[in-house]
């Protein structure tokens, strides 16, 4: 069966920090790959998807980056965190559309960032 | 482009009572639309999806949601609430002729079960 990694849970970071969140997804190939941010009070907001490995697309422009070094890997990084950067970050994966299979997105359990 | 919308940002009802959440969309092609369920601090958990089969959706913990076209709403009920259905409610549209189907999400309904 397919499992979604992230890590870590809690991270609490100082501004003008790096930041670097890691997501790894189990029993799947190609997966489509998404960077969710959920800031309180607000619903969801996409920030990156990925359909292939370095094929990274950006939703908004932000303090933020992404990239897919391997298939099932795919990394949220920043050079210098904002107090605005602080949220709940999700990722995601789902199976790509030319495969006819099912297409909602599953999820990993978040991490909670907090720049201080 | 796809969106959804959800009226009514907290919903309460009491233990027993009829959960109804809304959900409107918006989507210039035939839909994909899907509810999840968020515990505090926790991943989404999806909860049903429509792909277009039957219209009537059964879900996990005895949700449902019905899609109807004519009205470009697919609201999540469920006839008896229970305290553990206390989460926050997401619904999302996605455009299924993208080669990547991203998820259009709603900005949530947190719903609260009053013992």
């Amino acid at each position: 069966s397919q499992t979604i990694h992230q890590w870590p849970a809690t991270l609490v970071q100082p501004v003008g920090s790096p930041l670097s969140l890691e997501c790894t997804v189990e029993g799947t190939s190609n997966p489509n790959l998404y960077w969710y941010r959920q800031a309180a009070g607000r619903g969801l907001q996409l920030l990156f998807y990925s359909v292939g490995i370095g094929q990274i697309s950006s939703e908004v422009p932000q303090n933020l980056s992404a990239s897919r070094p391997q298939d099932r890997q795919f990394i949220l990084s920043s050079k210098k965190l904002l107090l605005s950067d602080s949220g709940f970050y999700l990722c995601a994966w789902s199976v790509p559309l030319q495969t006819g299979m099912n297409t909602e997105a599953f999820f990993g359990q978040g991490t909670r960032l907090t720049v201080v | 482009a796809q969106s959804v919308t959800q009226l009514g940002s907290h919903v309460s009802v009491s233990e027993g009572a009829l959960v109804l959440l809304r959900c409107n969309y918006s989507s210039s092609v035939p839909p994909y639309l899907f509810w999840y369920v968020q515990y505090p601090n926790q991943g989404l958990q999806l909860l049903l999806k429509y792909t277009s089969a039957a219209t009537l959706v059964k879900g996990i913990n005895g949700f449902e949601a019905e899609f109807k076209k004519s009205e470009t709403s697919f609201h999540l009920t469920k006839p008896s609430a229970h305290m553990s259905d206390a989460a926050e409610y997401f619904c999302a549209v996605s455009d299924r002729w993208v080669g990547a189907n991203n998820l259009f999400f709603g900005t949530g309904t947190r719903l609260t079960v009053i013992p």
